[in-house]
């Protein structure tokens, strides 16, 4: 099936900082969602994208639509301890109204 | 509060015995989802479900079932011949024409 390559893995960051993850495709995506999930818990979606080069924040963050379809990025801006968990993408392909498939996660630890 | 609940947080299971994880919604939402998250993994789609009375295998079915008897339900049977089943499963829902999927808290399934 289609796979989202999300990077990186982990990322360990000084409370304050700006921080950058990103997802990409071989394939088109009609949609792209990220979200955030704490140990434990069910994600919360943080932003939707809807347009190609939508480009949305949500206070800190601010997320991308990829121009090519295949692509897209989130930022946090000046990192705060709470910002702690593990980040999704997630696609929603053209062929499939209904599914959506997700990245491994990025797992951010913000040291205070 | 509108919502999807899972029940139970924690549950804990001998091998080869079947068990059913509760999933609820009261958003009127359409279609609901049941995902297996491992450690280190992205969400893995089990079964979906986009009406009542009907249903679709996802990625990792085998070992799985399912039922969609009312709009607000969508419990998930945990069978034996599902080889290794301790893992954290996430049920969401989403409203028609919407690509925004909402989860619920999650629960923790051990077979010891």
């Amino acid at each position: 099936g289609q796979q989202l390559n999300q990077s990186p893995q982990s990322m360990f960051i000084q409370e304050g900082e700006d921080v950058s993850m990103n997802c990409t495709s071989s394939s088109i995506f009609n949609t792209w969602l990220w979200y955030k999930q704490d140990p434990g818990e069910g994600p919360v979606l943080l932003i939707a994208l809807y347009k190609a080069g939508e480009l949305t924040s949500n206070g800190r963050l601010t997320a991308q639509f990829g121009i090519t379809r295949k692509d897209s990025f989130l930022n946090i801006s000046a990192s705060i301890p709470s910002d702690v968990g593990i980040y999704f993408c997630a696609g929603q392909p053209l062929s499939s109204n209904y599914k959506l498939t997700f990245g491994k996660g990025t797992l951010l630890t913000v040291n205070p | 509060d509108g919502g999807i609940t899972q029940s139970p947080k924690y549950l804990f299971r001998k091998e080869g015995q079947n068990v059913t994880l509760s999933c609820e919604q009261n958003l009127n939402h359409d279609a609901m989802y049941w995902y297996r998250q491992d450690p280190g993994q992205g969400l893995r789609l089990i079964y979906y479900s986009q009406i009542v009375n009907d249903f679709q295998k996802g990625d990792i079915a085998e070992g799985y079932s399912v039922s969609r008897e009312k709009k607000e339900s969508f419990p998930l049977t945990v069978t034996s011949a599902q080889k290794n089943p301790t893992a954290f499963y996430l049920c969401a829902s989403i409203s028609s024409g919407s690509a925004e999927q909402f989860f619920g808290p999650g629960t923790r399934l051990t077979v010891l």
